[in-house]
């Protein structure tokens, strides 16, 4: 599965838009983008996840760039809620494992 | 309620004890896993199971057994606990989907203090 890079922390204000970008130039044409979340100390969350086109749930938008080097999650009106660590995350078609990097640290800020 | 859940909690344990973490889902998933966390770390593997006959062996199984009694069960055992496997555990389920690859759900984490 190919590595990704994503910065280590973020600040975001309450209400706006929180963008998160990762990283993955080595990502293979059947590797997916996968995003979780977690919240300390609880159980990871998924969020999203795609593979060439852009992506839009409930709870967030992924954007991945035409040459699928590089992606950005985006929460449309971030919440104190929303503070976590957000990892990126690439896995191949039939993959299974789920292995976190650092992540990022998002910090929403009222 | 929680699609899966894992018991117990919070767990506190003497070096040497054998100790059980037991996973339940209600999600209908066949594949489960077994994950640890250390502080500021992300997960690493320790048991993977795709159905109730099939069990595997993830990246750290030394120390570590598992067993899958039932679709929605699968549990965790260290034999004779030591110090260094003092973390967070997590559950997974999965379902694979047709031609991609598995989203994972886990459980809320079991906190494990060897002493």
């Amino acid at each position: 599965d190919a590595k990704t890079t994503q910065p280590t922390s973020m600040d975001c204000a309450e209400g706006r838009a929180a963008n998160l970008p990762c990283n993955h130039s080595t990502i293979s044409g059947n590797e997916y983008v996968y995003w979780y979340r977690q919240i300390h100390s609880q159980g990871p969350q998924y969020i999203i996840h795609g593979l060439k086109n852009n992506e839009t749930n409930e709870m967030a938008s992924l954007i991945i760039t035409e040459d699928r080097k590089s992606s950005t999650l985006i929460l449309p009106h971030a919440t104190l809620r929303d503070t976590a660590v957000y990892y990126c995350i690439v896995r191949h078609d039939g993959g299974f494992k789920t292995i976190f990097g650092a992540g990022t640290r998002l910090f929403v800020k009222a | 309620d929680a699609d899966v859940t894992q018991t117990p909690r919070n767990r506190i344990t003497k070096t040497g004890k054998r100790i059980m973490l037991e996973c339940s889902q209600t999600k209908g998933h066949d594949r489960m896993y077994w994950y640890r966390q250390d502080p500021g770390l992300g997960l690493q593997l320790i048991y993977y199971s795709f159905d109730v006959k099939d069990i595997n062996k993830g990246e750290i199984s030394d120390g570590y057994s598992v067993s899958r009694q039932a679709q929605a069960k699968f549990s965790l055992s260290l034999e004779s606990a030591i110090p260094n496997q003092t973390a967070l555990y997590f559950c997974a389920t999965s379902e694979p989907g047709t031609g991609i690859s598995d989203t994972q759900y886990f459980g809320p984490g079991t906190r494990l203090t060897v002493l």
